[in-house]
């Protein structure tokens, strides 16, 4: 099974800075299967992006994807109060499909 | 927009098989290529995939719990279901049930609100 690591663990940030969080897996992932959810205290994740730079419906363009094979990045441009959540990676390239530990981004 | 609500028994005792159901609104859960999953999260701890089912019925498991874990279609009643047997107290988790669509490649993309489940006599 593919193992994805998340860093950091915790990313202390204010309002209005630059987020870079980083997912790496233990082996490449096929067709940059890759995606990323938000989740926030209490509720469900939420859908980022797919196929490691595709922003799902609905999602603002201050958040970017990229990456392939085994190394990638989730960048926030700017960020807002809302985002500040726990973000995790996911692989679905091959089974089982397997999540990163999480990093938690949270307000400094 | 699709909506998936799970629902089940909040206790679960040890040894005993643990089920659940999800039922799906705005859509007929065999309209289209979706699979229907289910995710586990413990309490303070990361996400763990468990498994799917096709709208054709086949079925996927991860390895570490294929031997307990069973996910049924119920289409008259626009549902799907997880039993996971033999519990132990490792088991208790928020349980979440989710959609899987296609854009090159199955991902999830919309998500129950999860139910928490707690193992212990």
């Amino acid at each position: 099974e593919i193992v994805l690591t998340q860093s950091p663990g915790t990313l202390s940030l204010s309002p209005g800075e630059r987020a870079t969080l980083s997912c790496r897996a233990s082996q490449s992932v096929s067709s940059s299967y890759l995606a990323w959810y938000q989740q926030k205290p209490g509720q469900a994740p939420r859908l980022l992006m797919y196929g490691a730079s595709n922003r799902a419906t609905g999602i603002p363009d201050r958040f970017s994807g990229s990456g392939s094979g085994t190394d990638f990045t989730l960048t926030i441009s700017r960020l807002e109060p809302e985002d500040f959540a726990v973000y995790y990676c996911q692989q679905y390239g091959s089974s089982p499909r397997t999540f990163g530990q999480g990093t938690n981004l949270e307000i400094k | 927009q699709v909506q998936l609500q799970e629902s089940g028994p909040g206790l679960v005792k040890p040894s005993q098989t643990l089920p659940l159901t999800c039922t799906v609104s705005g859509g007929s859960i065999t309209s289209g290529s979706y699979y229907w999953s289910w995710i586990r999260q413990p309490a303070g701890k990361g996400l763990e995939w468990i498994g799917r089912i096709y709208t054709s019925g086949s079925t996927n498991y991860n390895p570490s719990l294929k031997s307990r874990v069973t996910i049924s279609l119920d289409t008259s009643k626009n549902q799907f279901s997880l039993q996971l047997s033999s519990v132990t107290a490792a088991d208790t988790a928020v349980y979440y049930c989710a959609r899987e669509t296609y854009s090159s490649g199955w991902f999830l993309d919309y998500w129950g609100q999860g139910t928490l489940v707690t193992v212990s006599s």
